[in-house]
């Protein structure tokens, strides 16, 4: 069984832009969230999605937004790039929502110039 | 909210010792204890976890305790191997709501 898939797996943008990251969970695994992880913050919780809809959100400004397709995958979105924002973002996922067992990709490494 | 603190940040110990790494937690409805691996240029895995309901969980070189009095688990490897190097995560659940927190990560070496 395949794991997560993130694409791109590198990123370089320079700030104000916007950028989109996607995931693709294990198959059957219906729950995603992403994290961001950086080296002064360690890993942080931004959302999670259940059934296209968005079940939690960390404590992140409104540049940063998600969605859930039909099928599972996942989109994050960042807008109006910042330097801070330099980081890996982190898809996992999960069977269902309320399962604590997380299933991580590789991420997306995300630069801002 | 939960609040998880690990130690030490980084850890070198010689191949064949022990290497062991606490955490702390601060919500005492916390009741899973996952702790993950990271290695370079990959995304964080499981390896083994704990319930607030068991002390302690072996898997073959690996074993995980939990003092819930004391609000600390503590990750154990034995025997270790250079490809036991890698960054650790512990994290903390609290149940109501599925919140997962992590600890800052500890950087383990492992020296042949």
């Amino acid at each position: 069984k395949a794991g997560v898939t993130q694409t791109p797996r590198y990123l370089i943008k320079t700030r104000g832009q916007q950028v989109t990251l996607s995931c693709s969970p294990i198959s059957g695994h219906r729950s995603v969230s992403w994290y961001q992880q950086t080296p002064g913050q360690g890993l942080q919780f931004l959302f999670e999605y259940f059934s296209e809809t968005q079940r939690n959100k960390g404590n992140f400004p409104g540049r940063f937004s998600g969605r859930q397709f039909s099928n599972s995958r996942s989109e994050m979105n960042v807008s109006t790039l910042e330097l801070g924002d330099s980081a890996l973002y982190l898809c996992a996922s999960s069977q269902n929502p309320g399962d604590e067992k997380l299933f991580f990709g590789s991420g997306t490494q995300l630069s801002v110039l | 909210g939960e609040n998880v603190e690990q130690h030490p940040s980084t850890l070198s110990v010689q191949e064949g010792d022990s290497a062991v790494i606490k955490c702390t937690y601060s919500d005492s409805a916390s009741n899973y204890f996952p702790w993950y691996k990271q290695e370079l240029g990959k995304g964080p895995q499981l390896i083994i976890d704990i319930r607030s309901n068991v002390g302690e969980k072996k898997d073959q070189r690996i074993a995980v305790t939990l003092n819930k009095t004391a609000k600390h688990f503590s990750l154990h490897i034995t025997e270790t191997q250079p490809e036991d190097s890698a960054v650790y995560f512990c994290a903390a659940v609290y149940f109501s709501n599925n919140d997962m927190r992590f600890g800052a990560g500890t950087r383990l070496t492992v020296k042949p």
